[in-house]
């Protein structure tokens, strides 16, 4: 089935850290996004890219960094973990040209920074 | 800035009950999406909502969208224990296909 996967699942790191979060996908999507939820808030737009050469800020790109390497592939990187960018880390991707552009979401990757 | 308000945050309801949640947003918009989130687990894309009126219905969830009043509501209809989870609407920011996310509202069915 055409999906999206997400590595690490889980992670725990320590305060000045580089970690990378990685995510592939098999739908044939242009689009991917990386998302950010805390406890009891709603998702917040880390970083996208609507294709290969495109990358753009979203809400909260303070602190991370991205890569697409190629269709299928967008990683985040934390350069330098502190201990507030412990969150769940969702990866989605959806179809460009589509007029419902609704987004597919990974399993998500749950991050603690000590 | 585009804001997307839901309410309540947190419903408790009795299997069998009917109840409304509510999801405002602050400028126009193209499209609205409701997504359900199991505890631990990623978002599962219930409903898309392109135009005013429209009113979409799965089981016993029905949502719809009132783009004069920048309203969406889902309705939950004879609640069932199945359909706990926390159920987030989010709004398509000036068709820029960017999510513009509410803060959820968690629902407990009690049996």
């Amino acid at each position: 089935d055409a999906d999206v996967t997400q590595t690490p699942r889980n992670r725990i790191t320590k305060t000045g850290k580089r970690i990378m979060l990685e995510c592939s996908q098999t739908k044939g999507h242009d689009r991917m996004y990386w998302y950010r939820q805390d406890p009891g808030l709603g998702l917040q737009l880390i970083y996208y890219s609507f294709d290969v050469k495109d990358i753009n800020k979203g809400e909260i790109s303070d602190g991370y960094s991205v890569s697409r390497q190629a269709q299928a592939k967008f990683s985040l990187s934390l350069e330098s973990a502190i201990p507030n960018q412990t969150a769940l880390y969702f990866c989605a991707t959806s179809a460009a040209g589509s007029s419902y552009n609704e987004q597919f979401f990974g399993p998500g990757t749950r991050l603690t920074v000590l | 800035e585009l804001k997307v308000e839901q309410n309540p945050l947190f419903l408790s309801m009795q299997e069998g009950k009917n109840y409304t949640i509510y999801c405002n947003y602050s400028t126009t918009s193209d499209r609205l999406y409701w997504y359900r989130q199991d505890p631990g687990k990623s978002l599962e894309s219930l409903f898309v909502l392109l135009s005013n009126g429209a009113v979409k219905q799965e089981g016993r969830l029905m949502a719809s969208l009132d783009t004069k009043a920048r309203l969406s509501t889902l309705h939950i209809t004879a609640a069932v224990h199945d359909l706990s989870a926390t159920y987030f609407c989010a709004v398509d920011k000036s068709a820029t296909n960017k999510l513009i996310f509410g803060t959820g509202t968690l629902l407990a069915v009690q049996p």
